[in-house]
């Protein structure tokens, strides 16, 4: 069964602490993989990730893919209250079907 | 245990047909959303339903789009008449109160 598995499932630090999101998948004819950021309704895009072990930057944020161990991370450094949200990671298949998982809830206390 | 289906997951037609796209949320969830994406555009929010009512549907492109929830366990999105510019992904999800969403897996819509 094709799945998705992120963790922690929440998570509470620290403003200027380094958080480290993980996602793991089984899905059988990989395509991407993508993280997005939900803060209200609509998840915001962050990054796509199609190859091993190319970092994708974005300010503090950046996202790695290891399609051998079949895991991605997310990384945001020195985190402030705004980073507060759940961050979402889907991986789609060559069929153009897509698998979430059910997310990382982060907050970030002042 | 099933999570948010939705059908149907391919989906090409022409120009001008009208296209139906349907979804059936977790069961006991009151809170369903309708979601398109595209590269150009990430991830936007159409509509969202709680207790089978729509809420908020100014995310709703134009007046070709409409979407219904006729009770707790169906939902539809029409688009009447497609065109190649609704060519993009579409997402159901849903959700009990403030929840997580559950995604599903999405429905590929190519206008020609």
């Amino acid at each position: 069964e094709d799945k998705v598995v992120q963790s922690p499932l929440s998570l509470v630090v620290h403003e200027g602490d380094t958080v480290t999101l993980n996602c793991s998948y089984e899905v059988t004819n990989f395509r991407s993989l993508l993280w997005y950021k939900q803060e209200k309704k609509a998840p915001t895009f962050l990054f796509m990730l199609t190859s091993s072990g190319i970092e994708k930057k974005s300010g503090r944020l950046s996202s790695i893919l290891d399609k051998k161990e079949l895991f991605s991370i997310l990384n945001i450094t020195a985190t402030q209250t705004g980073d507060s949200a759940i961050y979402l990671c889907a991986v789609e298949n060559t069929g153009n079907q897509f698998y979430f998982g059910t997310g990382t809830s982060l907050t970030v206390i002042p | 245990d099933a999570g948010v289906i939705q059908s149907p997951r391919h989906e090409v037609t022409e120009m001008g047909q009208e296209v139906t796209l349907r979804c059936k949320p977790i069961s006991g969830h009151n809170s369903l959303f309708w979601y398109r994406q595209t590269m150009m555009r990430g991830l936007e929010l159409l509509i969202y339903f709680n207790n089978n009512v729509p809420i908020d549907d100014s995310g709703m492109p134009e007046d070709r789009f409409s979407a219904k929830m006729p009770n707790a366990s169906f939902s539809t999105l029409k688009i009447q008449p497609s065109e190649p510019r609704d060519s993009a992904v579409y997402f159901c999800a849903s959700n009990l109160g403030l929840a997580t969403q559950y995604f599903g897996p999405g429905t590929r819509l190519t206008v020609l």
